[in-house]
């Protein structure tokens, strides 16, 4: 089993949806937890932080349960700027050299 | 500031050939990594480096070298290139103490043939 797993896509979705992503992590020590952005040929940028009690920012929604070691994005009125793959991080360690562990990630693809 | 700065974009390699990726950083974060991204593939650590002198293996080390005599600069080596080496490298860098957000450079795209 991977250890960071998500749906590859591509989500094909028009302007204005609303669309959800899941990914599921398998350390159920891993201590926190991060959506980051990959645009085509370009380097992962940090998206948001994801928090147990859930976080919001603009058009974006994280969650976690640890439970089910699974973490959520939704994107609400998408944009095409949306367009992307979306990377699920974990850090599997408390402090420490922050040795993330990085999903293959779900591509994204807004159209008008 | 100019970030994360790496070079070459892109190289071309013959099998056997060796080769060093430049990564530096001017944000004077301790702690910096290198990455390699295969295609539909998760990013897997190489190296990492926690301060100048200070250099670990990450989950995939086999076939690289790196080195740490300063802050700033974290270069990657590969030694006999191999076609498994054909990849696209990212080295990133984090401040200690931050909530974990690592800043990437833009990349090399390395081509092993």
């Amino acid at each position: 089993r991977k250890e960071v797993e998500q749906d590859p896509g591509p989500f094909n979705v028009p302007e204005g949806a609303t669309v959800a992503f899941n990914c599921t992590y398998s350390n159920s020590a891993s201590q926190s937890f991060f959506w980051y952005r990959q645009d085509c040929r370009k380097e992962p940028k940090l998206l948001m932080s994801v928090y147990s009690s859930g976080n919001e920012d603009g058009r974006f929604t994280a969650q976690l349960n640890r439970a089910s070691q699974y973490i959520s994005l939704l994107i609400r009125d998408s944009k095409l700027s949306d367009s992307a793959t979306y990377l699920c991080v974990v850090n599997p360690s408390l402090g420490g050299y922050n040795k993330l562990i990085f999903g293959a990630g779900t591509r994204l693809a807004v159209h008008p | 500031n100019a970030g994360v700065t790496q070079t070459p974009k892109f190289r071309i390699l013959k099998i056997g050939q060796s080769m060093t990726l430049q990564c530096a950083q001017d944000m004077n974060h301790n702690y910096m990594y290198w990455y390699r991204q295969d295609p539909g593939m998760g990013l897997k650590l190489i190296y990492y480096s926690v301060g100048a002198g200070i250099t670990d293996k990450g989950e995939v080390p086999n076939g690289y070298n790196v080195s740490r005599s300063t802050t700033e600069d974290f270069p990657l080596r590969l030694e006999l290139a191999a076609p498994s080496q054909t990849s696209v490298y990212f080295c990133a860098s984090r401040e200690v103490g931050s909530l974990d957000e690592q800043f990437f450079g833009p990349g090399t795209r390395l081509t092993v043939l």
